[in-house]
């Protein structure tokens, strides 16, 4: 079946930058896009971007561009999200995404709470 | 790209239908049918309830159902019931070849 395994929860002080990793099991990973969307306290949903299946090519919700990186290791099946120069306003649960082949998020990990504080 | 809108809160009994409206342009759903909506119970992840607008995933109940006219997606739910209440998000693709998600709607069950 399906898994998405993400790293355990991380605290950052502000400035700093924090890797989350996303483990894909149950199919080839390399045939899906991968989205990424967080989630700060009580608020909703926010996308942030999104790689394609070979990891080549990205793209990123302007709000956060040059700021979010994703990248895939496909001999792991592991796709990354990496944010810089946190800000307390970057505390949220993140979460990966698979894109189901239909414009859609089908597969969702269990999230990875980043917590960001002087 | 600005969040799509949606009522911050919406509330039925049970066996009663409730429609969540979800607000876009024309530059996501007013152009594409990429519209999806997810359920998130609190402290779990979201799931996949519809996309493609009207499109039910596998497991997915029947009393589930999505439209769209204009500029604006729907999903309907009957037969209301306590297991309902959730956190529903809608979301669009968007000609920027980005995705942007609704504010999120409160669904109370009475």
């Amino acid at each position: 079946q399906v898994q998405l395994v993400q790293s355990g929860a991380e605290a950052k002080t502000p400035g700093a930058s924090v890797k989350v990793s996303c483990k894909a099991s149950g199919y080839t990973l390399t045939s899906y896009y991968m989205h990424w969307v967080r989630q700060a306290p009580g608020q909703g949903l926010e996308w942030l971007g999104r790689i394609n299946p070979s990891g080549a090519d990205t793209i990123y919700a302007q709000k956060f561009r040059g700021r979010v990186s994703l990248t895939r290791d496909t001999s792991t099946s592991t796709d990354y999200m990496e944010v810089t120069s946190l800000t307390s306003d970057d505390t949220a649960v993140y979460y990966c995404a698979r894109d189901g082949h239909d414009w859609n998020f089908d597969f969702w990990g269990r999230g990875t709470l980043v917590t960001v504080s002087s | 790209q600005s969040a799509l809108t949606q009522p911050a809160s919406v509330s039925g009994s049970p066996g009663q239908s409730i429609t969540i409206s979800c607000t876009g342009t024309s530059s996501d759903i007013g152009t594409y049918d990429h519209v999806s909506w997810y359920q998130q119970h609190p402290g779990t992840a979201p799931k996949l309830m519809m996309f493609g607008v009207s499109k039910r995933p596998s497991g997915v109940s029947i009393r589930f159902s999505g439209s769209k006219s204009g500029h604006t997606a729907s999903l309907t739910i009957s037969g209301l019931q306590v297991e309902d209440e959730a956190d529903y998000y809608c979301t669009s693709y968007t000609d920027s070849h980005t995705w942007v998600f609704g504010g999120g709607t409160k669904l109370t069950v009475l």
